[in-house]
């Protein structure tokens, strides 16, 4: 079955590291998205990416850095300079430059710093 | 720059009452607009979605929506509450021109339904 998955589904970091959230997807979509989930506050986006090699900014970037070696792959590195990054996290994908296409959410991370 | 207003950060209903959720936007242009539901730690799932053409927009789960220009909404509604249907709901708007597909997300609204 074509989808989207996130892993870990879980994840605890001590103040001061790094982690990485992975992001797969073979829906053979071109582009892919991270957002941030806060209680209240809704979806805001991190990062998003439309060809491989290739990335934007979201509005809440800072702290964040991703990569686009791969098609399939969009993974998600929370930083020590993120300061409060608590959060759910959820990847997506989408056709780029259909003019009708929807964005396909993966099952999320839920990150907690210890 | 556009933006979404769900009116009701939490709505209750009874089981078998209709269900009412408002979503507001604000874009320079004509946008496409987007319902999606989230259950429990759960990632989101497409309600329904308006791009162009007929302005009643039927989804999945019996939900439908209403595009109104004139009155920038995108109200979703459900004629009859199942228990099924708790779950957060999130009204998302993205600009038409092709090229520019990012989602401006509302803050959603939650949806609990009373036995």
């Amino acid at each position: 079955d074509g989808g989207i998955t996130q892993s870990p589904k879980y994840l605890f970091r001590k103040e001061g590291q790094n982690v990485t959230l992975s992001c797969e997807q073979n829906l053979n979509h071109d582009a892919m998205y991270w957002y941030r989930q806060d209680p209240g506050q809704g979806l805001r986006l991190i990062y998003y990416s439309q060809i491989v090699n290739d990335f934007q900014k979201g509005d809440i970037a800072e702290g964040y850095s991703v990569s686009r070696e791969k098609k399939e792959s969009f993974p998600l590195t929370v930083t020590s300079a993120q300061k409060n990054p608590t959060a759910f996290y959820l990847c997506a994908s989408s056709m780029y430059g259909s003019s009708y296409n929807e964005q396909f959410f993966g099952p999320g991370t839920r990150l907690t710093v210890l | 720059a556009q933006s979404v207003t769900q009116l009701g950060s939490h709505v209750s209903v009874s089981e078998g009452a209709l269900v009412l959720l408002r979503c507001n936007y604000s874009s320079s242009v004509p946008p496409y607009l987007f319902w999606y539901v989230q259950y429990p730690n759960q990632g989101l799932q497409l309600l329904l979605k308006y791009t162009t053409g007929a302005t009643l927009v039927k989804g999945i789960n019996g939900f439908e929506a209403e595009f109104k220009k004139s009155e920038t909404s995108f109200h979703l509604t459900k004629p009859s509450a199942h228990m099924s249907d708790a779950a957060e709901y999130f009204c998302a708007v993205r600009s038409p021109n092709f090229g520019n597909e990012k989602l401006t997300f509302g803050t959603g609204t939650r949806l609990t339904i009373i036995p």
